[in-house]
């Protein structure tokens, strides 16, 4: 059980244009949703935090009009890079957290994105 | 803010040694998780420590975390191949805020 998907796993978009990746917990309800972004051999960055239903809370540093996070149900968030350039080719990972199980975040296979 | 180190950075070991990655946090923490990520792939949840001087058994991989609650140990015995990846603690620190640690790149020579 706890299995989260992504989608896409990757993509390729050219500069300017925005790319949503979804991520959904297939077998069980993600109260919370994380998304991460991972540069190569590098570790994990927290980018934001949200609950279902409420907005998502933002890391310092990260910009809230150019990373759009949407929680709309239990079992699915998106997050849309809006006006992508070059430097937000990353690796971007969501987890999702059920906090009937207590701590433990499950991540998806993450989303591989490349801006030219 | 909270900051979460780990050591080593990297760690080369021949398969049948052990191997041990330590994590520092800046602030005390509710709980400490650990996650291993193979090349290629997503973190995959090992383990949570909630209790002071808390220590857990997986077979082969022993966890410990610190009386103060700021720190953390991984100890594998007795390396396989299978354990290569990268070893994350991520701290939670009563839910203000959740970081990685910069994780120990273990390979294991066979």
């Amino acid at each position: 059980g706890a299995v989260v998907s992504q989608h896409p796993s990757w993509v390729i978009c050219k500069s300017g244009t925005s790319v949503k990746i979804e991520c959904r917990s297939l077998d069980f309800q993600a109260t919370t949703m994380f998304w991460y972004r991972q540069f190569p051999k590098q570790s994990l960055m927290l980018m934001a935090t949200s609950n279902e239903g409420s907005k998502a809370t933002y890391e310092q540093g990260v910009e809230k009009d150019k990373f759009l996070i949407n929680h709309a149900s239990l079992t699915l968030s998106t997050l849309t890079v809006t006006s992508a350039h070059p430097e937000d080719s990353s690796f971007y990972i969501c987890s999702a957290r059920d906090s009937g199980r207590g701590y433990e975040q499950y991540f998806g296979p993450g989303t591989r994105l490349t801006v030219t | 803010g909270q900051q979460v180190m780990q050591i080593p950075q990297y760690q080369h070991v021949q398969e049948g040694e052990d191997f041990t990655t330590y994590c520092n946090s800046s602030t005390t923490l509710s709980n400490i998780q650990w996650y291993k990520q193979r090349p290629g792939g997503h973190p995959v949840f090992l383990i949570q420590l909630v209790k002071s001087g808390e220590v857990k058994k997986q077979k082969r991989l022993t966890f410990q975390f610190g009386e103060a609650k700021k720190n953390s140990s991984l100890h594998i015995t007795a390396t396989q191949t299978t354990d290569v990846g990268t070893y994350f603690c991520a701290g939670d620190n009563y839910g203000q805020n959740f970081v990685f640690g910069p994780g120990t790149r273990l390979s294991v020579l066979p």
